[in-house]
């Protein structure tokens, strides 16, 4: 069965430390990988992708991901956390081998900087 | 100018009664999704739809239905509302279900509905 895990439900920062949110995956076919925030009582916003190519994609607020095929993960960085990147952030997975081309979601990791 | 809107933003209302949550994209889009969000922040797709094709999660119950008048709107009807379908609801819209399905699905601000 295909599926995404975020392995920690919440990461505990210091404002201007580097922050790291884990997501692996597992599917059948090539995975495209996204992330997505969601700030409190808001939607879901669009960070990054991944789908070929260079496996650092950078993104959205500073925010950048490295696919690593091997370990079957696509870590969510940020070089120096901000109070203002407190949120929810959720991975998913989309896989050229399903015709549905619905996204897999992680059940979301909680970041909490702190100044 | 707002993407994906969503009306209302919350919604109150008693068990048994028959709702819906109005979803309007902006974008050009060709496919429209639902979701549930769950108390526990989970994110579960109900439904995926375009103008060729309904895709329906299966354990969706059938007191949910979604109506797209045109490409650009997807509402979703609930009948009989349950104690148990409060939840945030979001649309969400993406280019193409297909198209290799790597096309990023942009998301609504939510529906905020309680059930008494």
């Amino acid at each position: 069965a295909q599926s995404v895990a975020q392995p920690e439900d919440q990461v505990n920062v210091a404002e201007g430390n580097p922050l790291t949110v884990k997501c692996t995956y597992s599917v059948s076919g090539n995975p495209y990988l996204f992330w997505y925030v969601q700030y409190p009582n808001r939607g879901l916003q669009f960070l990054l992708k991944y789908i070929t190519g260079d496996n650092l994609v950078k993104g959205s607020y500073g925010f950048e991901a490295e696919f690593n095929k091997s370990q079957t993960s696509f870590h969510l960085k940020k070089p120096s956390a901000l109070v203002s990147d407190s949120a929810l952030y959720f991975c998913a997975v989309r896989t050229s081998k399903d015709s549905n081309y619905q996204l897999i979601w992680g059940a979301g990791t909680k970041l909490i900087i702190k100044p | 100018d707002t993407a994906v809107s969503q009306t209302p933003k919350y919604l109150v209302t008693q068990m048994g009664n028959d709702k819906s949550i109005k979803c309007e994209q902006n974008l050009g889009h060709d496919t429209m999704y639902w979701y549930k969000q769950d108390s526990k922040k989970f994110l579960k797709i109900m439904f995926s739809y375009n103008n060729k094709e309904l895709i329906i999660n299966e354990t969706v119950p059938n007191r949910f239905s979604p109506k797209s008048p045109d490409k650009a709107h997807l509402n979703l009807h609930i009948n009989s509302l349950e104690l148990g379908d409060s939840a945030v609801y979001f649309c969400a819209s993406s280019r193409l279900a297909g198209a290799l399905g790597t096309d990023t699905q942009y998301f609504g601000p939510g529906t905020r509905l309680t059930v008494l």
